[in-house]
Order: structure tokens, then C-alpha cells, then sequence
């Protein structure tokens, strides 16, 4: 069975400010890939990033980046320099993998983590 | 492009009644899928379809939900008779069918049901 654990229910921050948000999954299978998505206000799931198993490298998009370590099972997300706008409720999921590599099916979330992002 | 719309937004609904959610995906989408979160808990999957084709239902809760995708377009979720428990978000997403690619599922807004 696939489960992941976001730890951290709600993170308040004042803008500026870098905030990690940590995700921690469980999986049996060899590949597999992880998902974050972000949820504002106006309540759709707006995708961020995927990542497969079997790319360990760290990516940056712009004052986003993503640490995804196989060894402690942990994929987590850091946003820089805060903004309001980034306030959200933030989804690391996780989905299988098949043979070829193409992630399918349904996806296993964690709860979320709800940042709050003061002026 | 347009990107997953639901319908409607918000229901709120005694308990025996009937209700009944749509989703349009983008379009060209062959893969959709329902959702659901409970309040405060996480996203739990409900079902899968591939074109008209029920992939994976495993995540159906018991026989009072009835999902739909004639024609392989837009699809329903009704819920007959609801109860109380039946309350959350429900959350539709749709995908590109990929061999050898990478799929990413795009999501809708989501409906608000509350059974009282």
C-alpha cells in the first residue's frame, strides 16, 4: 500500500521568510513518481511539479525547489523569499509507475500542509 | 484551453436525498478521475476511466455512488440515497492517456456537498 505524511498541518510565515514544506511517503514499489500541488483560495488543485524515482536530481523553478531524497523517502518542497500569494494549501502526492516508466492511476495524497503568508 | 469544470460549485442537500455531480474534462482527455476529501483529511480517490471504461473503482465507498462517462466525454457522480458522511469536496481531474510519456492529472475546482 502507498501512503504519504505531510507532517506539518499549518505553517504561518511573515513574507520573505523561506519555508519548507516536508513530505514523506511510503511505497513498495521500485518506480513510482511524487506530485506536489497547490490549492489558493479560489479551491482547484493547480499542479506544480512531478518527479520519478529514478531522477534523484534536486530542481529549481524560480524561488521554488524540490529535494527529493530516495534515501529517507522524502520529497520536500521549500518556496524562497515568501509572498502572500503563496499562501495555500499544499498536496505531495504520490502515484505507481509501469514497466515503461509512465506514471498512471490514481494518485495517493497527504493531507496537506495550509501556509499562511503574512505581510 | 479550458481546463476541468465541475458542476455545480455547491449543493447542500438533506440526507436521503439524491445528488448529482458533473465534470467536464479538457478536452481530449482520456483518462478521468474522482476524488474526494473529507474535511481535514486527505484527497482519497474514488474512481478512474479510461475513455467510457471504468479502469479502477476501487476507491468507491459502497453502492450508493453511481459514476458515469457515456461517450467517454463528460462524466456524473450521483450519490443515492446520501448520508451524512457523504459530506466533503469532490474533486474531478482529467489526463492525456501517454505510452512511454508522463502523465499529469489537471484538476477542477472541485464541488462542495453538504448533507444535513
Amino acid at each position: 500500500a502507498q501512503k504519504v505524511t505531510q507532517a506539518q498541518t499549518e505553517i504561518s510565515v511573515v513574507e520573505k521568510e523561506d519555508v519548507t514544506l516536508d513530505c514523506v511517503y511510503e511505497t513498495r514499489d521500485t518506480t513510482y513518481y511524487l506530485f506536489w500541488y497547490k490549492q489558493p483560495p479560489s479551491g482547484e488543485l493547480v499542479f506544480l511539479i512531478r518527479r520519478n524515482s529514478f531522477d534523484e536530481q534536486n530542481e529549481i523553478s524560480g524561488r521554488y525547489s524540490w529535494n527529493f531524497q530516495k534515501s529517507t523517502s522524502s520529497f520536500n518542497f521549500t518556496i524562497t523569499a515568501s509572498q502572500v500569494v503563496d499562501s495555500a494549501v499544499y498536496f505531495c502526492a504520490l502515484s505507481r509507475s509501469n514497466a515503461g516508466g509512465t506514471s498512471y492511476g490514481k494518485l495517493t495524497f497527504g493531507q496537506g500542509t495550509i501556509l499562511t503568508v503574512h505581510p | 484551453e479550458a481546463g476541468v469544470t465541475q458542476f455545480p460549485s455547491h449543493s447542500v442537500i438533506e440526507k436521503g436525498q439524491t445528488v448529482t455531480l458533473r465534470c467536464d474534462p479538457i478536452s481530449g482527455h482520456d483518462n478521468l478521475y474522482w476524488y474526494r476529501r473529507v474535511m481535514g483529511k486527505e484527497i482519497k480517490f474514488l474512481l478512474h476511466f479510461v475513455k467510457e471504461s471504468k479502469q479502477d473503482e476501487s476507491g468507491m465507498p459502497n453502492n450508493r455512488f453511481l459514476a458515469e462517462r457515456t461517450g467517454g466525454t463528460y462524466s456524473t457522480l450521483k450519490v443515492q440515497p446520501a448520508e451524512l458522511e457523504d459530506s466533503g469536496v469532490y474533486f474531478c481531474a482529467s489526463s492525456h492517456r501517454r505510452t512511454g510519456g508522463k502523465e499529469t492529472q489537471y484538476f477542477g475546482p472541485g464541488t462542495r456537498l453538504l448533507v444535513l
